[in-house]
């Protein structure tokens, strides 16, 4: 266990809806990063965030947001939602976001666009 | 364009025989390299983290090594055990993208008993 928590573990909806994952951070960490794994593009960063600030983005779509809490746990809503969307999101934590440490990854929620 | 790289897409091992994963890079500037193993449907766990001073680091089993010249890097697993099923990423760290990560495609590792 790596202390990340996600949530909801399991979520199918339809195209064009909208869902809001959530993650909760190790306790003690400041930087929450989003990372999307589909089967044919293996895992892909999205956007890191650090004390509720964006520190640096990836290959997000536009359809795609993040932010971060004072609470630290972070959200990432996708929109108007398409089949090509379905894939494994997950968050990772680390504790102050610098590019040598060590990220912690939660088990992940699984979107199923139908 | 940065690319990561791995050989081979997969891999099957008898148990107790040692393996070693290949990993080619063309991300520049670099920053680090990490090995992260993926059971199927978790989380990576993070192996090793490798800056571009460091040419070898292990994590009990597992030793990774890494060539800066020739930006290549190689993950070697020594007496498997049936637990080492999983997918084997590597990742690199381009100092020029603050903390983006550029993820290899995988090797998928079975070990057999």
């Amino acid at each position: 266990d790596s202390g990340v928590t996600q949530t909801p573990k399991h979520l199918i909806t339809a195209t064009g809806q909208r869902v809001t994952l959530r993650c909760s951070p190790r306790s003690g960490d400041l930087s929450v990063y989003w990372y999307q794994q589909s089967l044919d593009q293996g895992l892909q960063f999205l956007i890191q965030y650090y004390n509720g600030e964006e520190r640096a983005k990836g290959n997000i779509l536009e359809r795609f947001s993040a932010q971060q809490f004072p609470d630290l746990h972070s959200e990432l809503n996708l929109s108007s939602l398409e089949l090509g969307d379905s894939a494994l999101y997950f968050c990772a934590s680390s504790v102050t976001g610098l590019v040598q440490e060590t990220q912690y990854f939660g088990p992940g929620t699984r979107l199923l666009v139908l | 364009k940065n690319q990561v790289e791995q050989s081979p897409q997969s891999l099957i091992i008898l148990e107790g025989k040692n393996c070693t994963l290949q990993c080619n890079y063309t991300v520049s500037p670099f920053s680090n390299l990490r090995w992260y193993k993926q059971d199927t449907g978790r989380g990576p766990v993070s192996l090793t983290i490798m800056t571009f001073s460091e040419n070898t680091k292990s994590n009990g089993r597992y030793t990774a090594t890494l060539d800066a010249d020739t930006k290549q890097s190689s993950l070697h697993i020594t007496a498997s055990q049936l637990s080492d099923s999983a997918s084997y990423i590597c990742v690199v760290s381009d100092t020029a993208a603050g903390n983006k990560l550029t993820f290899g495609g995988g090797t998928r590792v079975l070990v057999k008993p």
